[in-house]
């Protein structure tokens, strides 16, 4: 595997279940990303990490719950989400935080929540 | 205001045309920017960086203007395969900020 690969693919859950996404980057990399992406919004940050470490929950509600037990995995635990929370979550990894650190992109979960 | 704000499009125009767009941004402080292609229903993945000189890459290229916040990208020839959404991504500190994108469409 290479690149940055994300599971599942497409995902469809109700409002009280309990699911996770999960991330892994085989580039190498120290840095990973939680994004969102609504049909014709800009792509939201959610949570960044550094060396493992969160640096970054940009206001994200409870109901999403990082997790990233090295530098290679990131999950997203996902409970009692809402209808509006279906978009696309994308995954994506850095070399570092420097500025000007390209991010390599998963190719995402697709996510309904009925 | 928007940190990035981008024109949404479509521009359709057809194959051979040159097509030009531009994005602004907000924050006098960003450091580095780019502009990156999403096709659809795939992930982003990076055209090219802009600097502030100006870059080619190809048939693609950018500006950059710090003066009055904004970055332009030029496509020449354009091909059908150019069809995508193009997004404006700026950095400020470690965080990029997206605009919602241009989509071009290319047709024969």
């Amino acid at each position: 595997e290479t690149g940055v690969t994300q599971t599942p693919r497409h995902l469809v859950m109700g409002m009280t279940n309990k699911k996770s996404l999960k991330c892994e980057q085989h580039l190498g990399h120290n840095a990973m990303y939680w994004y969102k992406q609504s049909a014709k919004k800009p792509l939201e940050l959610m949570f960044v990490y550094n060396f493992k470490e969160q640096t970054e929950n940009n206001s994200v509600p409870s109901r999403f719950s990082p997790e990233c037990p090295n530098s290679s995995h990131l999950f997203l635990h996902l409970h009692t989400l809402q209808p509006e929370d279906s978009a696309l979550y994308l995954c994506a990894s850095s070399q570092d935080l420097s500025s000007g650190s390209e991010q390599f992109f998963g190719p995402g979960t697709r996510l309904t929540v009925l | 205001r928007k940190e990035v704000e981008q024109d949404p499009g479509p521009f359709n125009v057809p194959e051979g045309a040159t097509v030009a767009f531009n994005c602004t941004y907000s924050n006098s402080a960003s450091q580095s920017f780019f502009w990156y292609r999403q096709d659809c229903r795939k992930e982003p993945k990076l055209l090219m960086s802009v600097y502030s000189s100006g870059n080619e890459d190809g048939r693609f290229t950018a500006q950059l203007n710090r003066a009055s916040q904004y970055i332009s990208l030029l496509i020449r020839d354009s091909k059908l395969s150019d069809s995508a959404t193009y997004l404006c991504v700026v950095n400020g500190d470690y965080k990029l900020s997206f605009g919602a994108g241009t989509t071009v469409t290319v047709r024969a």
